[in-house]
């Protein structure tokens, strides 16, 4: 069975530049989750979707950040424009069943972003 | 908020050798506990997940033990091998009052392990 697929898997961009990660979860997950690792730290949630709804995207910076995840099946994270700051790992998740406590989540290899 | 430490922030070890990595968790109100490994460039692999209801989850040489009431859990490798070399990351679904819950996960900052031959 397929992981979670994610690209790229680098980007090098210069700030102010727009850029785009794609994701593809496992097939069958309805959730999907995006997360954000600054070196050194543990991932972040960005944003949580159930099928097509984001759910929780209390932690998404929404004057740079948006998300989509059309058909309920693949997303994309969209930055723009992009920050030194925004320089990190980029990880996408997903998992089965919703609800609380319910299930594992399964992490995709992530988008090393750096903002030149 | 939840927060969730992780103690060492690093620890180097001989092959063979028996270690305990330690999590703790500052909202016991959690749904469960998760223990993640992540080798450099990847992306992160559930080793172990413990619900709130369970004290303990082994796998193979991995135990993980949970006491939700001190907030705190610990994962234990028993006969560790150059392979185990990776970042242990734990992180905790629920807990934080209005601002976690839900499929939210809080990590730590990991421990970074190696394993010497």
């Amino acid at each position: 069975e397929a992981g979670v697929v994610q690209s790229p898997r680098y980007k090098i961009i210069e700030k102010k530049q727009p850029v785009a990660f794609w994701c593809n979860p496992i097939s069958g997950h309805n959730t999907l989750y995006w997360y954000r690792q600054n070196l050194g730290q543990g991932p972040e949630l960005l944003i949580r979707y159930e099928n097509e709804e984001a759910v929780d995207d209390s932690q998404l910076p929404k004057d740079r950040f948006s998300a989509e995840r059309l058909k309920g099946v693949d997303s994309t994270l969209k930055i723009q424009p992009a920050e030194l700051g925004d320089s990190a790992v980029y990880l996408c998740a997903s998992s089965e069943y919703p609800g609380q406590g319910a299930d594992t989540q399964y992490f995709g290899p992530g988008t090393r972003l750096t903002v030149l | 908020k939840q927060e969730v430490t992780q103690i060492p922030a690093a620890l180097s070890v001989p092959e063979g050798e028996n270690l305990v990595l330690n999590c703790s968790f500052t909202d016991s109100a959690i749904y469960n506990l998760q223990w993640f490994r992540q080798d450099p460039g990847k992306g992160l692999t559930s080793l172990l997940l413990i619900q709130s209801s369970q004290r303990e989850q082994t796998s193979g040489r991995l135990n993980a033990s949970l006491d939700k009431s001190s907030g705190r859990s610990t994962l234990y490798i028993a006969a560790s091998q150059p392979g185990d070399s990776a970042t242990y990351l734990c992180a905790v679904e629920g807990g934080g009052g209005l601002t976690g819950g839900g499929n939210k996960l809080t990590f730590g900052t990991g421990t970074q392990l190696k394993v010497e031959l």
